[in-house]
Parts: structure tokens; C-alpha cells; sequence
């Protein structure tokens, strides 16, 4: 079955850069689209970005300036790099896949997610 | 940016109670919205996606509805794994977007 596994390191000082690679078994990464989704503690879901195999991306307005989401087709492999980063991003970031459904129009949802790792920024 | 708003933003229900949740969009997203599922220290689960369409392998008690801004998700009869949080959320627009959460409590 489709697996996705978040790793990188736990934890990262302030005004660093952040950086997560999110990698597939069981499903060629050439195939979907693929999303960052992050929660701070005791708080709601943030959808981060979305990539697709061939390099396009989204990014969350508020985020936009400071992430970059790339994929590395070669290893099936996602990543999350999100630069000056505060205590606001503390969080557990989770990536997930776009699982996509065609009727009379195309709809989008995340239907496999990791597990989420835990990134908190130290002062 | 399409704001999604969920209500109530927490729920008080026994074993067998009907509960609805509602979400409403800033804009009409059609029925470009899905709802998921998240149990403490879990990553969410997808439980309905283009507003009415049931997951494979979710039980048939949990039900969506809606189009344009307002959408809701029902569960007709609670059982007790279904004591989660539950968040809507659109792709109608390629800026996707969550609404805050609903916290579903046994009473």
C-alpha cells in the first residue's frame, strides 16, 4: 500500500531555514500531486503547498515568500524548505498525497498521509 | 483567499446521537470540499470528498452535503470512534484552505 514518511531534523533555530523531504513507497511520485500540511500545538490544520511531479507549485498566500516545495522524481521524494523561520512555525508538519477523482469535473482530496514530524524552533 | 468557517467549533454528543457539523466558504466553491477526520496525535483521514462522495472503507453513517458557500457534514448515529475533530476543507481554488475545526466530545 501507499506509504509516506516525513524526516528531517526536530529541531531548528530561529531565523534558519527549515527543511523536510517527504518520501513515497508504493506509488510512483510522477503520478500525483503531493501537499505539505502542517498543525501548531493544540491548533488547527495550515495547508503549506502543493507540487506536482513536473516541478508546479502552490503556496499558502501567508507562507508564499518564505517556502519552497520540490520534488526529486529519481529517489520519489518531496520537499519542504521554509526559511526564517520564527516559534510560529513550530508545528507537526505532515505530507500527503492528492488522490485525484474525474465524474463530470476533477476533484482533488488528500487521501494518504504520513505520520507528521514534529519541528520546533529554539530561540 | 477563500476563508472556510466551521460551526459549532466544538460538540457535546452521546453513543447513537445524529450530529451535524456545518462549514461555510467566503465564496461558492461549488462542491469542491471535503471533510476529514484527525484523532489525538493521528493524522487527519479523509471521511467525505466533493462534498457528498464517501471514502472507500468509511461507514456509510457519515454523510455530506452542500453546494455553493454551505456544507455539512452529518454522522447519524455516534459511535464511540467517532470521538475525533473534524475539518472541512476546499479545492476550489489551487490556494487550498481549512476551516478551524470541530471537536466532537462525548457527553
Amino acid at each position: 500500500q501507499v506509504q509516506l514518511q516525513e524526516s528531517g531534523p526536530g529541531l531548528v533555530k530561529a531565523s534558519e531555514t527549515l527543511s523536510l523531504t517527504c518520501t513515497v513507497s508504493g506509488a510512483s511520485i510522477s503520478s500525483y500531486y503531493w501537499s505539505w500540511v502542517r498543525q501548531p500545538p493544540g491548533k488547527g490544520l495550515e495547508w503549506i503547498g502543493n507540487i506536482f511531479y513536473s516541478g508546479s507549485t502552490n503556496y499558502s498566500p501567508s507562507l508564499k515568500s518564505r517556502v519552497i516545495i520540490s520534488v526529486d522524481t529519481s529517489r520519489n521524494q518531496f520537499s519542504l524548505r521554509l526559511t526564517s523561520v520564527t516559534a510560529a512555525d513550530t508545528a507537526v508538519y505532515y505530507c500527503a498525497r492528492l488522490n485525484k477523482v474525474t465524474t463530470d469535473y476533477l476533484y482533488y482530496y488528500m487521501d494518504v498521509w504520513g505520520k507528521g514530524t514534529t519541528v520546533t524552533v529554539s530561540s | 483567499d477563500i476563508q472556510m468557517t466551521q460551526s459549532p467549533s466544538s460538540l457535546s454528543a452521546s453513543v447513537g446521537d445524529r450530529v451535524s457539523i456545518a462549514c461555510r466558504a467566503s465564496q461558492s466553491i461549488d462542491n469542491y470540499l471535503n471533510w476529514y477526520q484527525q484523532k489525538p496525535g493521528k493524522a487527519p483521514q479523509v471521511v467525505i470528498y466533493a462534498a457528498s462522495s464517501l471514502q472507500s472503507g468509511v461507514p456509510s453513517r457519515f454523510s455530506g452535503s452542500g453546494s455553493g458557500t454551505d456544507f455539512t457534514l452529518t454522522i447519524s448515529s455516534l459511535q464511540p470512534e467517532d470521538f475525533a475533530t473534524y475539518y472541512c476543507q476546499q479545492s476550489y481554488s489551487t490556494l487550498y484552505s481549512f476551516g478551524q475545526g470541530t471537536k466532537l466530545e462525548i457527553k
